[in-house]
């Protein structure tokens, strides 16, 4: 069965700070992997996605994921982050059963001035 | 512009009350999805449905129904309602680009 485990529940930063957020899947198929953002009192938007091809992928606003199949990992990277980067991001693998996704348990990124 | 809404953004029951939670996407998307999120658990699928009159369990299916009657709504049934399932309801739809589109969620509190 497929999981996706976020290692961190919380994640402190301070503005212009470089931050990672990690997370792991597990998965005997070929996999599809998602971060969504969730802003305060909001639903989820797609931040980026990897479906197949360049291992690299990025967002608009600058938020990185990068696809490592050996390390079974896509952790998500900003280079320096802002204070409207305030939100909780999650983690998801699409299940081969049409379309599910399975998330992570979420990690709160809270940027201080 | 891609849509997902749901009914109620805030809603209070009490407990025994039967609850509906409605959602509805203009995309037509075959695919739709109804979540749970808690603290710490993320997004817990609560059912599925590939298409009109279609329903597929979740991983937590329990205390919970579902109908779709057109493609475009698809409506979560508490039968009577708990407190333990005080929590934020959201809403999904899927195209065949395997993204999920959101509602805003529905924030169900059960005193």
């Amino acid at each position: 069965a497929q999981s996706v485990t976020q290692l961190d529940s919380q994640v402190p930063v301070f503005e212009e700070a470089p931050v990672e957020l990690r997370c792991n899947y597990s998965s005997s198929v070929s996999v599809y992997l998602f971060w969504y953002v969730q802003y305060p009192n909001q639903g989820l938007q797609l931040l980026l996605k990897y479906l197949s091809g360049s291992t690299l992928v990025e967002s608009i606003n600058g938020f990185e994921a990068e696809f490592n199949k050996s390390q079974t990992s896509f952790h998500l990277r900003k280079p320096s982050v802002h204070i409207s980067d305030t939100a909780e991001y999650f983690c998801a693998v699409r299940s081969p059963q049409g379309g599910k996704l399975i998330f992570g348990q979420g990690t709160e990124l809270s940027v201080k001035p | 512009d891609v849509k997902v809404t749901q009914s109620s953004r805030y809603l209070v029951k009490r407990t025994g009350e039967k609850v509906f939670l409605e959602c509805v996407q203009d995309m037509d998307h075959e695919n739709m999805f109804w979540y749970r999120q808690d603290p710490g658990l993320g997004l817990r699928l609560i059912y599925f449905s590939y298409d009109v009159k279609m329903k597929e369990k979740g991983d937590i299916p329990e205390g919970y129904s579902v109908s779709r009657e057109k493609k475009e709504r698809f409506s979560l049934i508490l039968e009577s309602a708990s407190t333990n399932q005080t929590s934020m309801y959201l809403c999904a739809s899927t195209s065949f680009s395997y993204e999920q589109y959101f509602g805003p969620g529905t924030r169900l509190t059960v005193t």
